[in-house]
């Protein structure tokens, strides 16, 4: 089975803080995603990884940074959290294109409240 | 300008009888068509795909179509359970390989099983 695990299941910041969301997959898949889900908007992407230290913006980067220093390993860092940051975070893995698998697995979730 | 729309935010089906959850799409290069899961507090699971080559694909009591002409596909759920009581996503990928690229996601119905 695979298996996406995110570091934290609920997390409650101050406005400014930096704050780093993690997430770890067993799978060695190439691909790796950060979402952030919203009432009313669905899942929005904010950046995504194909491989070890590259990365590609999403849909909605703004504000977010992220690290993969290995493999399993896909970190999405906030610089500054602001109020309207406050989401659901996804993480999703899959494998690279073109290996006929293409579902990407996400993790449980991290409920990121900024106050 | 929303890519993938799912127009109904709920749906109430009676237990037993088929579920029919719809989705649109405007981007002509999407040509490989997801379906996942949700329940509160926990990540999307994946349930059944779908490549623009075929117009249906089955899986137990999950049947997706697609209809390439009228850019809309449908999963299809019979017979009902209590337990598919859930948030469906429907989500596209502009390469049949999935790619590297994050899924579109479009907002996502809300599916009621009435006893």
């Amino acid at each position: 089975d695979v298996k996406v695990t995110q570091s934290s299941r609920y997390l409650v910041k101050r406005t400014g803080e930096k704050v780093f969301l993690e997430c770890v997959q067993d799978m060695d898949h190439e691909n790796m995603f950060w979402y952030r889900q919203d009432p009313g908007l669905g899942l929005r992407l904010i950046y995504f990884s194909y491989d070890v230290k590259m990365k590609e913006k999403g849909d909605i980067p703004e504000g977010y940074s992220v690290s993969r220093e290995k493999k399993e390993r896909f970190s999405l860092i906030l610089e500054s959290a602001s109020t309207n940051q406050t989401s659901m975070y996804l993480c999703a893995s899959s494998w690279r294109w073109g290996t006929g698998h293409y579902e990407q697995y996400f993790g449980p979730g991290t409920r990121l409240t900024v106050t | 300008d929303q890519q993938v729309k799912q127009n109904s935010p709920s749906l109430s089906v009676q237990e037993g009888r088929i579920s029919i959850l719809n989705c649109d799409y405007t981007n002509s290069m999407f040509d490989y068509f997801l379906w996942y899961k949700k329940y509160p507090a926990e990540g999307p699971t994946f349930l059944i795909s779908i490549s623009s080559i075929k117009d249906k694909n089955e899986d137990g009591r999950f049947t997706v179509f697609l209809n390439k002409s009228a850019k809309h596909l449908s999963l299809h759920i019979v017979p009902s359970q209590p337990g598919d009581s859930a948030v469906y996503f429907c989500a596209a990928s502009p390469y049949s390989g999935g790619g590297a690229d994050g899924l579109t996601f479009g907002k996502g119905t809300h599916l009621i099983i009435q006893p």
